[in-house]
């Protein structure tokens, strides 16, 4: 099993629509959790931290389920300028000093 | 502005070279990195640093060595660079609110 798996998509969207990413992780001492935006040939960015009581960063909530090893991302309103590809990120607590492990990231394509 | 900086940008090598990608950040982090990526493939960690002097081999196994002798640089060598190297390399560095990564060396070996 995968440290962290994601639906690789693409996902094609028209522009206004709602679009949930998910994510599940096997390492449940994890601690910290994020989600990254990657850009076609360019290097990931942060876009938000995942806390357990969920978090909203305008368009963008995340959320997370420690019971069933779970995180997602929801973008609403989506403009052409969200397609990228959004990567899940998980600490390997307890493994590896607690390094991050990115999955492999679903691609997102915004379309007008 | 970026605070971690990475060259060359792109590298195009003959096979059997010897290469040094640099990696250089200005925001004072102990913990650095350096991941691989090939083209619509996920990160793997190749090495980290948690300090100067502190090396350690990443999840994926890499021909590649790397050193920290000073806090701001974290370089990484291939001594003697294959076609099977060709790939994205990324170095990051991080802190408690988390990694920022440079800009990345894309690296072909012909």
């Amino acid at each position: 099993r995968k440290e962290v798996e994601q639906d690789p998509g693409p996902f094609n969207v028209p522009e206004g629509a709602t679009v949930a990413f998910n994510c599940t992780y096997s390492n449940s001492a994890s601690q910290s959790f994020f989600w990254y935006r990657q850009d076609c040939r360019k290097e990931p960015k942060l876009l938000m931290s995942v806390y357990s009581s969920g978090n909203e960063d305008g368009r963008f909530t995340a959320q997370l389920n420690r019971a069933s090893q779970y995180i997602s991302l929801l973008i609403r309103d989506s403009k052409l300028s969200d397609s990228a590809t959004y990567l899940c990120v998980v600490n390997d607590e307890g493994r590896s000093q607690g390094n991050l492990i990115f999955g492999k990231g679903t691609k997102l394509s915004v379309k007008p | 502005e970026a605070d971690i900086y990475q060259t060359p940008r792109y590298l195009v090598i003959g096979t059997g070279k010897k290469i040094t990608l640099e990696c250089s950040q200005t925001m004072g982090h102990d913990k650095m990195y350096w991941y691989q990526q090939d083209p619509g493939m996920e990160l793997h960690l190749i090495h980290y640093s948690y300090g100067v002097n502190s090396t350690e081999k990443g999840d994926l196994s890499s021909e590649s060595t790397v050193s920290r002798i000073r806090t701001e640089h974290f370089p990484l060598t291939l001594e003697s660079a294959r076609p099977s190297h060709t790939s994205q390399y990324l170095c990051a560095s991080s802190d408690f609110y988390g990694y920022t990564f440079g800009s990345g060396t894309r690296l072909t070996v012909v």
